[in-house]
Order: C-alpha cells, then sequence, then structure tokens
C-alpha cells in the first residue's frame, strides 16, 4: 500500500543532542513538507522541497535542517540550537500538479529530558 | 491578525444535531480550502476539500466557501459520538512556489451521546 512512513513514532533527547526524524514515501510525490504541532495549536511549516536536491525555509526553520537526496526520501535533523523541540512533527507529500491536498505520515512524538 | 483564523471550542453538540464550524482567511489570494480531522494523538486526515465559492456535499459532510468573505465552513450533519475530533481548517495558494497549507489551529468538537 502507498503511503508516508514516518520514524520513530516517539522519541526522547536530552538537551544538547541533535536527532533525525525519518520520513519516506512510496506515493511517487514530488514535494515534501515538514510541519510542527505543539498542543492545542496548529501546524506550523519548517521545511519543504518541491524537488530532488532542492528545499526552502518555512515559518519556523530556526533550529532545524533537512536534505532531499532522493525523491521517496526528507529526513528532519533537529539540532541542539532548536530551544524548544518538544513537539509532534508531522511528515507530508503532495502532486505536483494536484490542488493542495497533503497526505500525512502518522507523525513523530519528540519528548526533550 | 493570523492567517487562518478559528474558534478553539469546544464546540459540544447532541448527537443527531447539525455542527457548524467556522473558519476566515486573510490571503485574497488563496485557492484551495481544506477540512482536516484530527483525534488526540494522530495525523490529520482530510475530511473535505472545496475551491470554488458555493457548497460541496459529500455525505454528511458539506463545506461553505465565499470568497468575497474570506471564511469557508464545515457542516456535519447528524453528528456521532465518534465524530469528536479537532477540525482544522487549512488553505494554500497555488500559484506561488511555496505551494504549502497554513493551517489554524482548530476547533474541538465534542458530540454528546
Amino acid at each position: 500500500d502507498g503511503g508516508i512512513t514516518q520514524s520513530p513514532k516517539y522519541l526522547f533527547r536530552k538537551e544538547g543532542q541533535n536527532v533525525t526524524l525519518s520520513c519516506e514515501q512510496n506515493l511517487n510525490h514530488d514535494a515534501m513538507y515538514w510541519y510542527r504541532q505543539d498542543p492545542g495549536q496548529g501546524l506550523r511549516l519548517i521545511y519543504y522541497s518541491q524537488i530532488v536536491n532542492d528545499f526552502q525555509k518555512g515559518d519556523i526553520a530556526e533550529g532545524y535542517s533537512v536534505s532531499r537526496e532522493k525523491k521517496e526520501s526528507f529526513p528532519l535533523t533537529v539540532t541542539s540550537a532548536q530551544k524548544n523541540p518538544t513537539a509532534f512533527y508531522l511528515c507530508a507529500s503532495i502532486r505536483q500538479g494536484d490542488t493542495g491536498e497533503l497526505f500525512f505520515g502518522e507523525g513523530s512524538r519528540l519528548t526533550v529530558l | 491578525q493570523k492567517e487562518v483564523e478559528q474558534n478553539s471550542g469546544p464546540l459540544s453538540v447532541p448527537e443527531g444535531a447539525i455542527a457548524s464550524l467556522n473558519c476566515t482567511y486573510s490571503d485574497r489570494g488563496s485557492q484551495s480550502f481544506f477540512w482536516y480531522r484530527q483525534y488526540s494523538g494522530k495525523s490529520p486526515e482530510l475530511i473535505m476539500s472545496i475551491y470554488s465559492n458555493g457548497d460541496k456535499e459529500d455525505g454528511r459532510f458539506t463545506a461553505q466557501l465565499n470568497k468575497a468573505s474570506q471564511y469557508v465552513s464545515l457542516l456535519i450533519r447528524d453528528s456521532q459520538p465518534s465524530d469528536s475530533a479537532t477540525y482544522l481548517c487549512a488553505v494554500t495558494r497555488m500559484d506561488t512556489g511555496r505551494r504549502a497549507l497554513t493551517f489554524g489551529s482548530g476547533t474541538r468538537l465534542q458530540v454528546q451521546p
């Protein structure tokens, strides 16, 4: 079945550590996105990528980094520079030419101890 | 002013009633409009999409769009306890490179049995 796989689902990190969240899709979608959600809040855009080897900052990119070496993969690294990393992280994808509908992975919940 | 505004709720309705959820947006260039349902601890799932003024019906759900007034609404008929969730309104425009959804903070719906 086609879909978006995020791993790990739950992750605990000590302050000062970098952590990488995985996002893989087999939908043959071109564009991929990372959102962050805090309790009781909507989703905020961290980074997005329209094509391989290219990505752009979203609204809250500070303290995060991404890569897009393959169409299927869009990993997100939460660096020690991110001051408030505890959140629910969602990866999504969309076909180019589509009218904007996003497909989401199941999410990764990061807790900083 | 937030780009997408929703009343956070909770909106409480009895089982079998009509639930009415509202959303306003600030960008007049917005072209695509979506309603996502999100259960606690889960990722958002698409309920409705609407692209032109008027009503769009799908089963118990009706989306309404009024671009002149910059609002979009979601009606849920015959509300069921399983409809209890947070409903996220999202908008996007397809004429820029970004094409990412901008989300409201969501309205929590409680359907009382």
